[in-house]
């Protein structure tokens, strides 16, 4: 079983520049969350995604979009890079949509906005 | 807007002691989970509780969700070195959207 897998592990942009992160979720799993975690703090619920379509958002900007594929890898895009988007994305996939649903986490990509 | 606080902030203590963190809320949720957190990485679930009162034991680590699913503790008996790192909790609304509301940390050290 191959776990939650994101891409790139390090990126480094300038303020208003654009930014694409990506997600392969665990096998089987239909349903990617994101996150944004700041340094020092718990991770910001981003939007959610489920058999390709959003399903659920906090409280971000239309500047943070996502998109799912078929096979349920996701994509998260940021335009307009701002300074204090520089956090660590992770991306989050469950299988059982349920109250014992559980979510397992990528090891995040980490983004800075210099 | 739902909020889940975590006391305490920042944990340093010597191994062998015993701790609890506590994860409270104004709102009832769902289910709630604990995560642990280690520099560079993503979380990882240690427990997840759903039923008002749930006890949930972890070898040395006991989980329990408060009787009207608003709050949440871990206690760590006998701390050791590993036990290092950061523990966030983590809500899901009974809205059924199954998104999470995270804590705000607790950060733990272990010393030798």
């Amino acid at each position: 079983e191959t776990g939650v897998t994101q891409s790139p592990t390090h990126l480094i942009k300038t303020r208003g520049q654009q930014v694409t992160l990506r997600c392969s979720s665990q096998s089987g799993h239909n349903t990617v969350s994101w996150y944004q975690q700041a340094l020092g703090q718990g991770p910001q619920f981003i939007f959610q995604y489920y058999r390709e379509e959003e399903n659920g958002r906090g409280n971000f900007p239309p500047r943070f979009s996502g998109l799912q594929f078929p096979n349920y890898s996701s994509e998260l895009n940021v335009n307009a890079l701002e300074l204090d988007d520089s956090a660590l994305y992770l991306c989050a996939s469950t299988g059982i949509r349920g109250p014992r649903d559980e979510q397992f986490f990528g090891p995040g990509t980490r983004l800075t906005v210099l | 807007t739902q909020l889940l606080e975590q006391s305490p902030q920042f944990l340093s203590i010597q191994e062998g002691e015993n701790l609890t963190v506590y994860c409270n809320s104004s709102s009832v949720f769902s289910s709630l989970q604990w995560y642990r957190q280690e520099p560079g990485e993503g979380p990882v679930l240690l427990v997840t509780v759903v039923t008002g009162g749930e006890v949930k034991k972890l070898k040395r680590l006991t989980f329990q969700f408060g009787d009207a699913r608003k709050d949440s503790s871990l206690h760590i008996t006998a701390a050791q070195p590993g036990d290092t790192g950061l523990y966030l909790c983590a809500g899901s609304p009974p809205s059924g959207t199954y998104k999470y509301i995270f804590g705000t940390g607790t950060r733990l050290k272990v010393l030798a």
